[in-house]
């Protein structure tokens, strides 16, 4: 059964660097790239950047200059990190494992950034 | 970046309705174009691949077509469970950007 899962604080000060850890089970990083989504409340998804099944990586070129994703394939985990958080940046963040599209996500995590 | 515009962004209708929901792309996007739906405080969930491919799971009464700039997902037979927001995104080039929604509510 596959299963991801996010985690990370849920208020983050401005200025400050988001980091979120995305725990995956029932498929190999190794065979499946896996993507990070977020949404601000009422809008719609923005994909953020992905870890390729072989290691590469690919980001949204508006976030590119603040955002770095990485993995641990022993640890089955992909991480991201986002730097320079401004309110803007608050909302709920997904990773997502994509085989056609995004075909399964985490159950999301909000993060508030706020002083 | 492509951008995808979809509409109606918010549609009434009666159960049982067919209805069609419209994604247009800035340039084309061959048939890499997805279709999730969003229930309140749920994650998206993926209903349409490469424009019409059914997915394991998915009642039959969701289809999608289309192909280049102009998509359409259909439901025959709208139920009270699919009172939801609908999103499209595109596959074909970084970034993997997503329309705006079209919100299903009750007439």
């Amino acid at each position: 059964q596959v299963q991801l899962k996010e985690s990370g604080p849920g208020l983050v000060q401005p200025s400050e660097t988001l980091s979120l850890t995305c725990t995956v089970s029932g498929f190999s990083l190794t065979s499946y790239s896996v993507s990070w989504v977020r949404q601000p409340s009422g809008k719609g998804p923005e994909w953020m950047g992905r870890m390729w099944y072989d290691g590469d990586t690919a980001y949204n070129s508006a976030l590119k200059s603040r955002l770095s994703i990485s993995r641990d394939t022993s640890k089955n985990q992909v991480f991201l990190k986002m730097n320079s958080l401004q309110t803007d940046d608050t909302g709920t963040y997904y990773c997502t494992r994509d085989v056609a599209g995004s075909s399964d996500w985490g159950q999301g995590v909000m993060v508030t950034v706020s002083s | 970046d492509v951008v995808l515009t979809q509409s109606p962004a918010t549609l009434s209708v009666t159960p049982g309705e067919r209805i069609s929901l419209s994604c247009r792309a800035s340039e084309s996007v061959d048939t890499y174009l997805h279709w999730y739906q969003q229930k309140p405080n749920e994650s998206p969930r993926l209903l349409i691949k490469y424009a019409s491919q059914s997915i394991s799971g998915i009642p039959s009464r969701f289809s999608g077509s289309g192909s280049g700039t102009d998509f359409t997902l259909s439901i025959n037979g709208v139920e009270l469970e699919d009172l939801s927001i609908y999103y499209c995104q595109q596959g074909n080039s970084l970034p993997f950007t997503f329309g705006s929604g079209t919100k299903l509510e009750i007439k």
